[in-house]
């Protein structure tokens, strides 16, 4: 088990480029979950996924942000047309899906928008 | 949806102090969270507890579900415990939710 990674760890691009990041969970986990956080607050819900079915998305979520999980196993979290206002460290989690299961994170990306 | 609200904020301590900090919640839970979060970003799973009392070193977590509140405490606080703790309860209460995440309390141990 090597736990939840996520790469790249670190992002910067420009205003208006499109940006895609990726999460392997802990390969057994069924529940992959996306948040963002920025700084000085917790994180804010995103986006979960069980298998490869999308069941829940925040309206933080706007358009010009999609995730995908097409087999059930990595994840990616993609962000078109870049803004400044997204420049967050976006992080993954992942749970085996059983009530009151534990969630365990990956150490973000952080995205600056420059 | 579930409002999650920590206290303090902020907090800064000597070393060997007893630290508390608190959570309150909104919707009745069957879980809730406690996370350490680390300069950098990687977030660690404390507890999960859906009543009573935990321990895991010299960490305590209690819950009050009839209240809708909790407590970490850490016993004879060291430099090493300065972290973001941050409480997280479950969306709407059930199990298998996404969480909702309070600001978190920025601890800061002086030696």
């Amino acid at each position: 088990d090597t736990g939840v990674s996520q790469d790249p760890r670190h992002k910067i691009t420009k205003r208006g480029q499109n940006v895609t990041f990726r999460c392997d969970p802990i390969s057994e986990h069924n529940r992959l979950y996306w948040y963002r956080q920025t700084l000085g607050q917790g994180p804010e819900f995103l986006t979960y996924f069980q298998n490869e079915a999308q069941l829940e998305k925040s309206r933080l979520l706007s358009d010009r942000f999609s995730a995908e999980r097409p087999k059930g196993s990595f994840s990616t979290l993609e962000i078109q047309r870049t803004e400044q206002g997204d420049s967050a460290m976006y992080l993954c989690a992942s749970s085996s899906g059983r009530y009151n299961s534990p969630l365990h994170f990956g150490n973000g990306t952080r995205l600056t928008v420059t | 949806k579930n409002e999650v609200e920590q206290s303090p904020q902020n907090l800064t301590a000597q070393e060997g102090e007893f630290i508390t900090i608190n959570c309150s919640y909104s919707v009745g839970i069957s879980a809730l969270h406690w996370l350490q979060q680390h300069p950098g970003g990687g977030i660690v799973s404390l507890f999960m507890l859906s009543s009573g009392k935990k321990k895991h070193g010299r960490l305590i977590a209690t819950i009050n579900i009839q209240e809708k509140h909790s407590s970490l405490h850490i016993t004879a606080s060291h430099p090493r415990d300065s972290a973001v703790y941050i409480c997280a309860v479950p969306h709407s209460g059930g199990g298998a939710d996404g969480l909702t995440f309070g600001k978190g309390t920025h601890l800061i141990i002086q030696p």
